[in-house]
């Protein structure tokens, strides 16, 4: 039973760029959700999806853009980076849309030089 | 905006000792979920309460949420090397967004 997969495990981007981030949910569970995990800090609600739809969304700018597929799996976006963007990246998936116990993936470590 | 605060932000016990970790919530919570995560992993979901006075437990961990749903805590008895990591605390806002604890991260010394 594979568990939440996200890819890439590392990504160093410069500012200005755009970047792509992707996760595959734990089999069975149609709700995918993003967390930023700046070091030291507890992670922070980016977005989630059900239905292939944006169902909530935190206090994040609108460079911050993701999707989500049929198959459930889903992309995080970010364009125009800055310095402060990096931090972890974490995929979490869950059973129904709201705060269900999240199920989460290695994460991907993003760094903005 | 809603906040969820744990104190400490860091213990430091001997091996065998107990630890707690408080949560604090500024709104009522309809439940509280409490994750662990390693030094360089990811969080993993421990357990959900979701009754007022809840009390759960889990081998040596025990879990308990406030009569009023505004505060929860871990105790751990008698620590272990591999109890290390931060806990994290985690409530659903008034949207229904899952917002953690700012965590408390625990070193056990053998």
């Amino acid at each position: 039973d594979a568990g939440v997969t996200q890819s890439p495990t590392h990504l160093i981007k410069t500012r200005g760029q755009q970047v792509t981030l992707r996760c595959s949910p734990k089999s069975g569970h149609d709700t995918v959700s993003w967390y930023q995990q700046a070091l030291g800090q507890g992670p922070q609600f980016i977005f989630q999806y059900y239905e292939e739809e944006e169902r909530q969304r935190g206090n994040f700018p609108d460079r911050f853009s993701g999707h989500q597929f049929p198959n459930y799996s889903s992309e995080l976006n970010v364009n125009a980076l800055l310095l402060g963007d990096s931090a972890l990246y974490l995929c979490a998936s869950s059973l129904n849309r709201g705060s269900q116990p999240q199920h989460f993936g290695d994460g991907t470590r993003l760094s903005i030089l | 905006g809603q906040q969820v605060m744990q104190i400490p932000q860091y213990q430091h016990v001997q091996e065998g000792e107990d630890f707690t970790t408080y949560c604090n919530s500024s709104t009522t919570l309809s439940n509280i979920q409490w994750y662990k995560q390693r030094p360089g992993g990811h969080p993993v979901f421990l357990i959900q309460l979701v009754k007022s006075g809840e009390v759960k437990k889990q081998k040596r961990l025990t879990f308990q949420f406030g009569e009023a749903k505004k505060n929860s805590s871990l105790h751990i008895t008698a620590t272990q090397t591999t109890d290390v990591g931060t806990y994290f605390c985690a409530g659903p806002g008034h949207t229904n967004k899952l917002i953690f604890g700012t965590g408390t991260l625990l070193a056990v010394q053998p």
